[in-house]
């Protein structure tokens, strides 16, 4: 069963950098069938999608934040990661990394399963 | 971008009720390309229907899905007391990737 346990510091200064990682397990982050992604929920809002990695290094962003995120696969720890520049309060949010499943296309769809989740608080 | 507008934010149901919530998109969603998942307090959220009408594996057959371009819906036809979440809408259709504000489902 395919489990994903998100992992980084809870805390982050303002203008400084939130780095995550999403490590897996009883899976592969080099299956060709998946994308592995990040989505945030602020305190008590809803959903939104940062970006998704692909085991080759393909990306894609949300523009909202794409000036701001990186996102880098590690296939030999089998995991991924997140970073994201100058954050501000506006950052605080539980972070989900979760697997994304690819059409033959390339499409990306839904999301399944997701990790936990971790809360990181923006603040000096 | 795909907006996604989920209504009513809250439904106040009692358990043995059918749910039914709405997601309509402010365009046209190609080939369906729409999930739902329930969150509960304190958890990720789980994945319960994609492709608009696909039970996700674990899915109790009570929870089905329909819709098609913009308007989509998810119903529950009898509430079970462990069905009383927050529910959001997905869109795949287009990049980027974006979800429903979330409709809360609670006890009357």
């Amino acid at each position: 069963q395919l489990q994903l346990q998100e992992s980084g510091p809870g805390l982050v200064k303002p203008s400084e950098t939130l780095s995550l990682t999403c490590s897996v397990s009883g899976g592969s982050v080099s299956s060709p069938s998946y994308y592995w992604g990040w989505i945030r929920q602020p305190p008590g809002k809803g959903l939104e999608w940062i970006a998704i990695i692909y085991f080759s290094g393909s990306t894609f962003y949300n523009p909202s934040l794409e000036s701001r995120v990186t996102l880098s696969v590690d296939t030999s720890k089998n995991h991924f990661s997140l970073k994201l520049t100058s954050v501000t309060a506006a950052d605080t949010a539980t972070y989900f990394c979760a697997r994304q499943s690819r059409s033959i296309t390339g499409t990306p769809e839904w999301f399944d399963p997701w990790g936990q989740g971790t809360l990181v608080t923006v603040s000096s | 971008e795909i907006v996604l507008t989920q209504s009513p934010g809250t439904l106040s149901l009692s358990p043995g009720e059918r749910a039914t919530l709405s997601c309509r998109a402010s365009q046209f969603i190609s080939s369906s390309y729409l999930a739902w998942y329930q969150q509960k307090v304190g958890q990720a959220p789980r994945l319960l229907i994609k492709a608009t009408t696909s039970r996700a594996r674990g899915t109790p057959d009570r929870f089905s899905g329909s819709g098609s371009g913009t308007d989509f819906t998810l119903s529950i036809s009898r509430l079970e007391p462990e069905d009383f979440a927050v529910y959001y809408c997905q869109q795949y259709g287009s990049l980027p990737l974006t979800f429903g504000g979330g409709t809360k489902v609670e006890i009357k």
